[in-house]
């Protein structure tokens, strides 16, 4: 498959905690995107890096790229959770894939 | 600001019937795209339309045909579904291939074919 794939597939955690969620992939890219579907809902992009960045910051969110690793990495700090949903790293390159995701559950 | 609104959000079909699915998104995007989302296999791309009156196969294209007759609309046809074609189907849209803002998602359609 030339999807990335998201590591863990699931993981719990509780409300304060950090979470961390990793994508690795195949082929080169230009950006990679990472996306949150809450249960029944469509996804809604959270944040996109570029290839030529490493790191990038919004709000809660962090997004580490290692292009020569071929990952990614998604950092959710100060969990809530409102943050339970499952996450999704996308992959532009000549073509655009989605992962299989990691599903989070944030324990209050 | 509606984004992008999908009809039916949900629908069962009897196996050999046909339908169509309803995209529209009002951001004036030029890119459009049909995803399938099924239990432990992701999202897999379906067909997509780089502009008003194009169209393009994607990773999973048998089955399904596609329009893009307006730039705001895009629809997807089963002409005689299967059940293998029970899934939740995902249109977005996007600028310039996604490479600004990523994709804009709608809510999706629930499709059972029994």
């Amino acid at each position: 498959s030339q999807q990335g794939e998201e590591d863990p597939q699931a993981l719990s955690i509780q409300e304060g905690e950090n979470a961390t969620m990793n994508c690795s992939y195949k082929t080169s890219i230009n950006n990679l995107q990472w996306y949150r579907q809450n249960s029944g809902r469509g996804l809604v992009h959270l944040i996109l890096i570029r290839s030529n960045e490493r790191e990038k910051h919004s709000g809660r969110l962090r997004v580490t790229l290692d292009t020569s690793k071929k990952s990614s990495s998604l950092l959710i700090t100060a969990s809530r959770a409102a943050d339970t949903a499952s996450y999704f790293c996308a992959t532009r390159g000549n073509q655009f894939y989605f992962g299989t995701g990691t599903s989070l559950t944030v324990i209050p | 600001n509606a984004g992008v609104t999908q009809t039916p959000k949900f629908r069962v079909l009897k196996t050999g019937q046909s339908m169509t699915l309803l995209c529209a998104q009002d951001m004036n995007h030029e890119y459009m795209y049909w995803y399938r989302q099924d239990p432990g296999m992701g999202l897999r791309l379906i067909h997509y339309s780089v502009g008003e009156g194009t169209t393009a196969k994607g990773e999973v294209p048998d089955g399904y045909n596609v329009s893009r007759l307006k730039k705001q609309n895009f629809l997807l046809g089963l002409e005689s579904a299967a059940p293998s074609q029970t899934s939740v189907y995902f249109c977005a849209s996007s600028d310039e291939r996604g490479a600004h803002y990523g994709y804009t998602f709608g809510s999706g359609t629930r499709l059972t074919v029994v």
